[in-house]
């Protein structure tokens, strides 16, 4: 699976947009980018998920880059209660890469 | 609809003692896995499965066996507990092994001391 790159912390007020990156620039064609979040060491919760094209749920959205090497997850009205670790995983369908590899994540904070 | 449930939630271990890390799911998930969390760190993979009676090592397997007899039921051994084996463990299940549109369920945590 390729590795992925993000910021360790970001900082977010109430209300506002938080917009995490990262990057994946080694991606194979294959490989879908996936995002979860583990709020105060629970267990990881998925967020979304995306191969191109852009996608959008109730909870966020994520922007593909068009060369695929980085995106950005926007949540976009961020509260309290979005405070947590963000992982950005990339990975292959089917085969022994089938696999979650988590990173360090991002921790975001969310402020008064 | 439990999800994936874990137990115990919290357990203390004396050095070279074994136990057994309980996981199971309701949701008929053909995959299922095991990581451990270090204070700081990232999930770990430790051992993962594709289905009942199939099972592969993760990241860090040394220390731990699994076995899965069932769908829903995917059981993390320790055989004998060692201080560096003090984590939390997160178990996940999702529903295709070869499904890239699927995302992951995971329990909530089992903490585990050994002293």
């Amino acid at each position: 699976d390729a590795k992925t790159t993000q910021p360790p912390s970001m900082d977010c007020a109430e209300g506002r947009a938080a917009n995490l990156p990262c990057n994946h620039s080694t991606i194979s064609g294959n490989e879908y980018v996936y995002w979860y979040r583990q709020i105060h060491s629970q267990g990881p919760q998925y967020i979304i998920h995306g191969l191109k094209n852009n996608e959008t749920n109730e909870m966020a959205s994520l922007i593909i880059t068009e060369d695929r090497k980085s995106s950005t997850l926007i949540l976009p009205h961020a509260t309290l209660r979005d405070t947590a670790v963000y992982y950005c995983i990339v990975r292959a369908v089917g085969g022994t890469a089938s696999k979650l590899t988590f990173g360090t994540g991002t921790r975001l904070q969310v402020t008064l | 609809n439990a999800g994936v449930t874990q137990t115990p939630k919290f357990q203390v271990l004396k050095t070279g003692q074994s136990m057994t890390l309980q996981c199971a799911q309701d949701m008929n998930h053909e995959y299922m896995s095991w990581y451990r969390q270090d204070p700081g760190m990232g999930l770990r993979l430790i051992h993962y499965s594709v289905g009942a009676g199939i099972t592969d090592q993760g990241e860090v397997p040394n220390g731990y066996n699994v076995s899965r007899s069932t769908t829903e039921d995917f059981p993390l051994r320790l055989l004998s507990a060692a201080p560096s084996q003090t984590s939390v463990y997160f178990c996940a299940s999702r529903p295709g092994y070869n499904l890239a549109n699927t995302e992951a369920f995971f329990g909530q945590g089992t903490r585990l001391t050994v002293v």
